[in-house]
């Protein structure tokens, strides 16, 4: 089955530094990643969609500064946490979906990243 | 615009009992209606899906539910629980011009011995 790795799987660092999550797409090509954020015991909340070559969408109260996505190729995006503070603190999911991708197929999830900041 | 309720954030079986995880959704458009489960740490792996064919659906582990669009309601079964179902379980929905997953909050199932 489509297989979707996310590294980091687990960061700790100090407030005020930046950090970057990569997903990968291992044996498909995903024109479409969805980035989201799961606090503690909570649901997972969209943050943006990406989509190759051109700018993510953002959710609305998403800072499009603050968490900065890239996705510059078919097989990876990359999600920057920029000038982290611990309210940043949070599990971060991606998934990611293939060519002709339609709202009713399945997304493939990667594993996570728990990130904390100090 | 797209919500999913999912009743009851905690669910306790004993192992062997039937299971019962109780989702209803809210959309404008028809519904594509997903389930899936995540394990502690973990990303989300799909138990199955509802996109408008059959409304009983059947998926992984011998998880099913039933589309019942008179009721808005799209509850997950599983006849036998085993303790490996541990786990938290998460309905969503998408729809037409929605490719984006809305979630529910969350079911943690404990399945006791």
């Amino acid at each position: 089955g489509a297989v979707v790795s996310q590294h980091p799987s687990w960061v700790i660092c100090k407030s005020g530094t930046s950090v970057k999550i990569e997903c990968r797409s291992l044996d498909f090509q995903a024109t479409t990643m969805f980035w989201y954020r799961q606090f503690p015991k909570q649901s997972l909340m969209l943050m943006a969609t990406s989509n190759e070559g051109s700018k993510a969408t953002y959710e609305q109260g998403v800072e499009k500064d603050k968490f900065l996505i890239n996705h510059a190729s078919l097989t990876l995006s990359t999600l920057t946490v920029t000038s982290a503070h611990p309210e940043d603190s949070s599990f971060y999911i991606c998934s990611a979906a293939g060519q002709n991708f339609y709202s009713n197929q399945p997304q493939h999830f990667g594993d996570g990243t728990r990130l904390s900041i100090l | 615009a797209q919500s999913v309720t999912q009743l009851g954030s905690h669910v306790s079986v004993s192992e062997g009992a039937l299971v019962l995880l109780r989702c209803n959704y809210s959309s404008s458009v028809p519904p594509y209606l997903f389930w899936y489960v995540q394990y502690p740490n973990q990303g989300l792996q799909l138990l199955l899906k509802y996109t408008s064919a059959a409304t009983l659906v059947k998926g992984i582990n011998d998880f099913e539910a039933e589309f019942k669009k008179s009721e808005t309601s799209f509850h997950l079964t599983k006849p036998s629980a085993h303790m490996s179902d541990a786990a938290e379980y998460f309905c969503a929905v998408s729809g037409k011009g929605r490719r984006a997953l809305t979630f529910g909050s969350g079911t943690r199932l404990q399945v006791q011995p």
